[in-house]
């Protein structure tokens, strides 16, 4: 079956880094997106992986393994404006997305 | 500014009626998506479309349909038949580059609730 995994909540204070992780079971496997939500409002898309390893962009990361099913979102200097859900997505054989239930980041001042 | 545009922002059915959500795209986007986003449960696929004139069901597709007559166009009508439409709706749409879809950009969502 089609399952992806991700901590439900996580908790972080001003300035600090964290790392979100997403693992995988898929049918296919067309590449790994990560997108950010803040509550009520349209997920905007942050990264894209299709090949193993690290893709950086500003104070975000992400990084694929497809060996091992696993993905992280690699959050620096955190803002509080990075209080969000996050959300991993897979795209399998087709073209839509599958997506994991998201995990809810709260930042502390 | 070229985006994805959903109408209305919130919306009210009453027992028994069909309603229709609009969204509209001028990005030249190939393919479109609708999903419902429920409170703990992420995005779950409805609908979606590659090219005009079709479309395929989701894994939630049960009491909703959808068209595709334009390009720029997928509204979705959430039908009677579908027994608990309170959710936030979401339509993306994503271009095609060398037989790949790009990633999904997504309109600003539909609030639906029943009176």
């Amino acid at each position: 079956g089609q399952n992806i995994d991700q901590p439900t909540e996580m908790t972080a204070t001003e300035g600090a880094i964290v790392q979100i992780n997403c693992t995988y079971q898929t049918s296919g496997f067309n590449g790994l997106f990560w997108y950010q939500q803040h509550a009520g409002e349209a997920p905007t898309f942050l990264s894209y992986n299709v090949l193993d390893g690290l893709e950086e962009k500003g104070r975000f990361s992400s990084f694929l393994s497809r060996s091992k099913g696993y993905s992280y979102l690699l959050l620096k200097e955190l803002q509080m404006k990075d209080s969000a859900s996050y959300l991993c997505a897979v795209r399998d054989t087709g073209t839509a997305l599958i997506f994991g239930k998201g995990t809810t980041l709260s930042v502390s001042s | 500014d070229g985006g994805i545009t959903q109408s209305p922002k919130y919306l009210f059915r009453k027992e028994g009626q069909n309603v229709t959500l609009s969204c509209e795209q001028n990005l030249n986007h190939d393919a479109m998506y609708w999903y419902r986003q429920d409170p703990g449960q992420g995005l779950r696929l409805i609908y979606y479309s590659q090219i005009v004139n079709d479309f395929q069901k989701g894994d939630i597709a049960e009491g909703y349909s959808v068209s595709r007559e334009k390009k720029e166009s997928f509204p979705l009508t959430v039908t009677s038949a579908q027994k608990n439409p309170t959710a936030f709706y979401l339509c993306a749409s994503s271009p095609r580059t060398g037989g790949f879809f790009q990633p999904q950009h997504f309109g600003d969502g539909t609030r639906l609730s029943i009176l």
